[in-house]
């Protein structure tokens, strides 16, 4: 079973930087089957990223998706009111899925 | 486009039997190669998958819950249900149906479920 963790916890930004989150998996996993997801309050999960790095429709640019192996990063090149969320990233394997803990990103 | 909605009680018992259904309009359940499957959100906490059904009608579940869960489907309604027994209340959520191939592209607006006598 493979265990995704990911960094930081938490993430406090003002709008107009830069995020980088991060995702490892216990083992290593296909790019293919690596997604991220936003999540707002109230709100399901909304698909940004899937294999890795490749953007869901109607996703915005500055929104990417990096990685290989058992490390991988959403970045967010600047951030939006909007961008301030819970992120999710996501594997697939053997017909099983799982998440990883989440890394809120909050206004500083 | 593809909706998915959730729907069943929103208060269950500790030790019974948790049922929800997620109905799929605009879209066939048997067509496509994908997986039909569950997730939650427990308060303050973040997804957890708990089992998915595949087109062709396998089910794969979370290897932590495997024991109490079960998905079915039924076709000709195009829906697909999770049965969650033995609750407690470490399993009050909001509850969202979902389709995927090796990610999650359509989701349901999520149902909340509370344990609770």
């Amino acid at each position: 079973e493979i265990v995704l963790t990911q960094s930081p916890g938490t993430l406090s930004l003002s709008p107009g930087e830069r995020a980088t989150l991060s995702c490892r998996a216990s083992q290593s996993v296909r790019s293919s089957y690596i997604a991220w997801y936003q999540q707002n309050p109230g709100q399901a999960p909304r698909l940004l990223i899937y294999g890795a790095s490749s953007r869901a429709t109607g996703i915005p640019d500055r929104f990417s998706g990096s990685g290989s192996g058992t490390d991988f990063t959403l970045t967010i090149s600047r951030l939006e009111p909007e961008d301030f969320a819970v992120y999710y990233c996501q594997q697939y394997g053997n017909s099983l899925f799982a998440f990883g803990g989440g890394t809120k990103v909050e206004i500083k | 486009q593809l909706q998915m909605q959730e729907s069943g009680p929103g208060l269950v018992k500790p030790s019974e039997t948790l049922s929800l259904t997620c109905t799929v309009s605009a879209g066939s359940i048997s067509s496509g190669s994908y997986y039909w499957g569950w997730i939650r959100r427990p308060p303050g906490k973040g997804l957890e998958w708990l089992g998915s059904i595949y087109y062709s009608g396998g089910t794969f579940y979370n290897p932590s819950l495997k024991s109490r869960v079960t998905i079915s489907v039924d076709t000709s309604k195009n829906q697909f249900s999770l049965y969650l027994n033995s609750v407690t209340a470490a399993d009050t959520a909001v509850y969202y149906c979902a389709r995927a191939d090796y990610a999650f592209d359509y989701w349901g607006q999520g149902i909340l479920v509370t344990v609770s006598s």
